[in-house]
């Protein structure tokens, strides 16, 4: 089945700074990428998505990437704020059904 | 518009007990997923419903089994509790279920097995 793996753990940056994270899946068949921000005792929030027939994808300050040769997505934070501190989850699917998630990212934007 | 509503906000049971939960779709979605997160990890997969049929399932034992009724809402039920039960069940829900992707996330039920 499918996995994915999701790095770094924790990523700490300054205010203002840039933040990737970066996942990895294993089944080619994957063909449908979300992103996810999960405030502490809140539900996963939709960020962003990318299916497998767009190389990039933007919204704002965020981005997503992915490189199906290479079975990997990033996504890409730019002039981080506060407020973007969160755990960031990617998650792999065929068309959506079964989202596999990966570990999260804990992301911490200091003022 | 309301969003994926989830009931009970949270639940504490003791181990051998058995529990439902329940999970009402975004207006005109037809398929709702069920997901465990435990503490520290991202949510796993459970079972995915589509016009009231099954349409996938993940690694979990047949202690736990869903239903979809006629209005697409959906019941989690976990029979025989154990302490590692213990976890934030979420519930998400998508337009048509099979080629429609996007999920959207309830706030989830805390079920805490003691």
């Amino acid at each position: 089945g499918e996995n994915v793996e999701q790095h770094p753990s924790t990523l700490s940056v300054q205010e203002g700074d840039s933040a990737v994270i970066k996942c990895t899946y294993s089944d080619s068949a994957s063909n449908y990428f979300p992103w996810y921000k999960q405030e502490l005792g809140k539900r996963p929030q939709l960020i962003i998505d990318i299916r497998s027939n767009v190389g990039e994808k933007k919204d704002q300050r965020i981005a997503v990437t992915l490189n199906k040769t290479a079975k990997h997505f990033s996504l890409h934070i730019t002039e981080t704020q506060p407020e973007d501190s969160a755990v960031y989850f990617c998650a792999a699917s065929i068309y959506g059904n079964k989202l596999v998630f990966g570990a999260g990212t804990i992301l911490r934007v200091k003022s | 518009d309301a969003g994926v509503t989830q009931s009970p906000t949270h639940l504490i049971k003791t181990r051998g007990q058995h529990v439902t939960l329940r999970c009402s779709p975004i207006s005109g979605h037809k398929s709702v997923s069920w997901y465990q997160q435990v503490l520290g990890q991202g949510p796993q997969f459970i079972f995915q419903y589509y016009e009231k049929e099954e349409r996938g399932r993940g690694n979990f034992p047949d202690r736990f089994s869903a239903r979809q009724f006629p209005n697409y809402s959906s019941e989690l039920n976990v029979n025989a509790l154990l302490l590692g039960d213990s976890a934030l069940y979420l519930c998400a829900s998508s337009l048509a279920g099979v080629y429609s992707d996007t999920q959207y996330f309830g706030p989830g039920t805390r079920l805490t097995v003691l």
